[in-house]
């Protein structure tokens, strides 16, 4: 079946440094779907991309979904103590809403 | 305007139980997924539901099994509960075109 990789599992950094974590799927996507996931709580939903080679930028977070439609990437430039969270990538393979997550990747921010 | 309300928001219960969970979804939204959340783990996906019909499934056995009201609301029910049951069940809503879903704050349930 579908499988969606996430990496790295968890990074650490110090406040003012990027983070970028990487998504990649078994199978061509038609859409990917990114949320965060604050400690204790739930899923909250950032940002749908479907365009092959597609690029969007929200403040100091950019995604891109790859040429392939298979792999996608979140760049947080500059983190703060407030982009502390879990980070998920979701992949849709037929447009149906079944979404098929990725392990998360776990962001430590040190002030 | 109200987001996706689930209840309860804890839960115990014991092997061999059976056990119900509720989802309200956000206003204007009609489809409705689950989602099973292990710790440290990414949601994984139940099923989702739309006119009131089971539209997709994921791999999860029949011990599971779910409905849609007419007003959009939704139930998941386990039957025979494991103790590997035990996670946090999230519901999601959206609607037909829509970029993203809405989750629940999720129903936290432990199986002992």
């Amino acid at each position: 079946g579908q499988q969606v990789m996430q990496i790295p599992q968890y990074q650490h950094v110090q406040e003012g440094e990027d983070f970028t974590t990487y998504c990649n799927s078994s199978t061509t996507l038609s859409n990917i779907q990114w949320y965060k996931q604050r400690p204790g709580g739930h899923p909250v939903f950032l940002i749908q991309l479907v365009k092959s080679g597609e690029v969007k930028k929200q403040k100091r977070l950019t995604f891109q979904f790859g040429e392939a439609k298979k792999n996608s990437s979140l760049h947080i430039t500059a983190t703060q103590t407030t982009d502390v969270g879990t980070y998920f990538c979701a992949g849709d393979s037929s447009n149906t809403g079944k979404l098929i997550f990725g392990q998360g990747t776990t962001l430590q921010v040190k002030p | 305007d109200a987001g996706v309300t689930q209840s309860p928001t804890h839960l115990i219960k014991t092997r061999g139980q059976q056990v119900t969970l509720r989802c309200s979804p956000k206003s204007g939204h009609d489809t409705v997924s689950w989602y099973q959340q292990a710790l440290g783990q990414g949601p994984q996906f139940i099923f989702q539901y739309y006119e009131e019909e089971e539209r997709q499934r994921g791999n999860f056995p029949d011990r599971f099994s779910g409905h849609q009201f007419p007003n959009y609301s939704s139930e998941l029910n386990v039957n025979a509960l494991l103790l590997g049951d035990s996670a946090l069940y999230l519901c999601a809503s959206s609607f037909p075109g829509a970029h993203g879903y809405t989750f629940g704050s999720g129903t936290r349930l432990t199986v002992v």
